[in-house]
């Protein structure tokens, strides 16, 4: 299995564009997190699916980020307008839900994301 | 809720020696208990496991217990290379509860040759 798969690894934009990252989670797992991780804040969990639905997007900062599931292979998350302080690197995790009564996280490399 | 408590790193050790980094933990439910390790560059990615009291996972050399009694979970190692270098998240999740695990705030070790 090529694991998780995210584009792009780097993003560098300018204060007021749109960000789009994506993520192409393993085949066959029905959950997927969105991910920020930054030195002062370490790892914030966003946004979490659980087959294509978003079950809890509390993690989400503001209106300025959105996330998408339209199918079990393809997520995005989306920052517009991007600010500086978004600059942080993004992980998406996919996991197989189930019974056996322990989640298993498997993460994509992650996006880092800077905002100038 | 839950939490996971990691001690505060850096944890600096030359090659070869003995490595501890401990974990606690509070949980509503019966939790397993993981050990994820990130190294430069990269994702967060499981070391090992343990679903069940007294249960021991191991990895690459890697040890840890599961101890109900104490709520621990510590990460353990006989003699550790550079190679050993990144951040260690312990981590949990619960049966029957949110599918959401909740990961400590990791601890960076640094092994020198």
């Amino acid at each position: 299995d090529a694991g998780v798969i995210q584009s792009p690894r780097h993003e560098v934009t300018e204060m007021g564009q749109e960000v789009t990252l994506r993520c192409k989670p393993i085949s066959g797992h029905n959950s997927l997190f969105w991910y920020r991780q930054t030195m002062m804040r370490g790892l914030e969990l966003l946004i979490y699916f659980n087959n294509n639905v978003p079950i809890d997007d509390s993690g989400m900062p503001e209106d300025r980020f959105s996330a998408k599931m339209p199918n079990a292979s393809f997520s995005t998350l989306k920052i517009q307008p991007s600010e500086p302080r978004d600059s942080a690197v993004y992980f998406c995790a996919s996991s197989l839900e189930g019974t056996s009564g322990y989640r298993e996280q498997y993460f994509g490399p992650g996006t880092r994301l800077t905002v100038t | 809720g839950n939490s996971v408590t990691q001690m505060e790193g850096p944890v600096t050790l030359s090659e070869e020696a003995f490595l501890t980094i401990n974990c606690t933990y509070t949980a509503t439910g019966y939790p397993s208990l993981f050990w994820y390790v990130q190294y430069p560059g990269e994702g967060l990615q499981l070391l090992l496991k343990a679903t069940k009291a007294d249960d021991k996972g191991s990895n690459k050399g890697f040890e840890a217990t599961y101890r109900k009694e104490t709520t621990s979970f510590h990460l353990e190692k006989g003699s550790v290379q550079v190679s050993d270098s990144a951040v260690y998240f312990c981590a949990l999740s619960v049966s029957g509860g949110s599918y959401i695990p909740t990961f400590g705030r990791g601890t960076s070790l640094i092994v020198h040759p």
